[in-house]
């Protein structure tokens, strides 16, 4: 199947920094990407949908300037946590879809501690 | 408001033995359904998918049966293995739409 890939796999950041978060499609063109956030224990939660060229769409309740994305290529997507708390603590997972497909893809997922 | 549901957050099962796992849902723009396995600290993985013009979905031991009436599918794996223990989430979507909903999940294990 499509392989997508996110990187770094695990980082710790001190509160009031920002962290980036790549998300890239290896072996298909991706006009859409997706950020999920996973809480523990509980469904993947979608944040925000990541157009090619354009702005990305903010699901309700998620502060668009807190969580900046910018999805500057067709395979490269990223999320800037910027002015991180302790909260913002999670795991972040990426998603693509192949074009014309229902099928969506993610990638490992990225483990953001706030200290 | 959820709309895919998987009542079930556990199960398990003997190892060689049949797992399945449901899910509902209630909206009828759904089109395409998916199953996903999860491992902790992973992200998913993509399992088998169905359109709503079929009924039946089959790779290798894994089945997919939907009931469009019930709204209702569910996902057969026969024989479970242990390396099937994982958290499965179904989905569903409006096929051309971004829309993307996931239930909640269910734990599996399978027991040697």
């Amino acid at each position: 199947g499509a392989v997508v890939s996110q990187h770094p796999s695990r980082v710790i950041c001190k509160s009031g920094t920002s962290v980036k978060i790549e998300c890239r499609s290896l072996d298909f063109q991706a006009t859409t990407m997706f950020w999920y956030r996973q809480f523990p224990k509980k469904s993947l939660m979608l944040m925000a949908t990541s157009n090619e060229g354009s702005k990305a769409t903010y699901e309700q309740g998620v502060e668009k300037d807190k969580f900046l994305i910018n999805h500057a290529s067709l395979t490269l997507s990223t999320l800037t946590v910027t002015s991180a708390h302790p909260e913002d603590s999670s795991f972040y997972i990426c998603s693509a879809r192949l074009q014309g497909h229902g099928t969506r893809y993610f990638g490992p997922g990225t483990r953001l501690t706030v200290t | 408001d959820q709309q895919v549901k998987q009542n079930s957050p556990s199960l398990s099962v003997q190892e060689g033995r049949i797992s399945i796992l449901n899910c509902d849902y209630t909206n009828s723009m759904f089109d395409y359904f998916l199953w996903y396995k999860k491992y902790p600290a992973e992200g998913p993985t993509f399992l088998i998918s169905i359109s709503s013009i079929k009924d039946k979905n089959e790779d290798g031991r894994f089945t997919v049966f939907l009931n469009k009436s019930a709204k209702h599918l569910s996902l057969h794996i026969v024989p479970s293995q242990p390396g099937d223990s994982a958290v499965y989430f179904c989905a569903a979507t409006a096929n051309t739409g971004n829309q993307f909903y996931f239930g909640t999940g269910t734990s599996l294990t399978v027991i040697p």
